[in-house]
């Protein structure tokens, strides 16, 4: 089945420095790739997300890029900001008619400092 | 405030008992699942529900059972717990079943047994 990789398990930063997060997967045909932050204590909540035929995507601040050939994908947070704090989760669902199984890299633990 | 709703918050019960943890969609979504964080498993999907239909089975332990009734509704039972079931169980939802449907995740009822 699906294994997804997430690196590095912690990262500090300065504010307005950016903060890269990168995973790998395993399953070639695994075609859909959520980020979900969570706050301590609260519920993962998505981000931003990418398909398979698309190689870049931003929203403000954020962005994810997506490499198929190598199997990795990167999010990407510039001019971070103290509320950036918090873990952030990579997924990849491999494509299957009526389900969906979520595979979580083991999180990222992102610090960052005023 | 993403829409699925969880009962109970929080949980503290005793080994050898048995717990029910209660879980609305959000409002149009048919699809429901059930997904188990602990700190040294990360987030780790349990199971998957389609309109009442079991779609789909993760890492689920035998002494684990969940079900999707008529009204959406979606209940997970852990019976014979043990120390090591106490984790944060997440209910999520989306409005269909297969792969890119964006999952909404509830804020997830905290379990202690002891």
């Amino acid at each position: 089945g699906e294994n997804v990789e997430q690196h590095p398990s912690t990262l500090s930063v300065q504010e307005g420095d950016s903060a890269v997060i990168k995973c790998t997967y395993s399953d070639s045909a695994s075609n859909y790739f959520p980020w979900y932050k969570q706050e301590l204590g609260k519920r993962p909540q998505l981000i931003i997300d990418i398909r398979s035929n698309v190689g870049e995507k931003k929203d403000q601040r954020i962005a994810v890029t997506l490499n198929k050939t190598a199997k990795h994908f990167s999010l990407h947070i510039t001019e971070t900001q103290p509320e950036d704090s918090a873990v952030y989760f990579c997924a990849a669902t491999p494509p299957r008619r009526g389900f969906q199984k979520l595979v979580f890299g083991t999180g990222t633990r992102l610090l960052v400092s005023p | 405030d993403s829409g699925v709703t969880q009962t109970p918050k929080h949980l503290i019960t005793a080994t050898g008992q048995r717990v029910t943890l209660r879980c609305s969609p959000r409002s149009g979504d048919l699809s429901v699942y059930w997904y188990q964080q602990s700190l040294d498993q990360g987030l780790q999907f349990l199971i998957q529900y389609y309109n009442g239909e079991e779609r789909a089975k993760g890492n689920i332990l035998e002494r684990f059972s969940a079900q999707q009734f008529p009204d959406l509704h979606s209940e997970l039972n852990l019976s014979s717990l043990e120390l090591g079931d106490s984790a944060l169980y997440f209910c999520a939802s989306s409005v269909g079943e297969s792969p890119g449907n964006t999952i909404y995740f509830g804020e997830g009822s905290w379990l202690t047994v002891v």
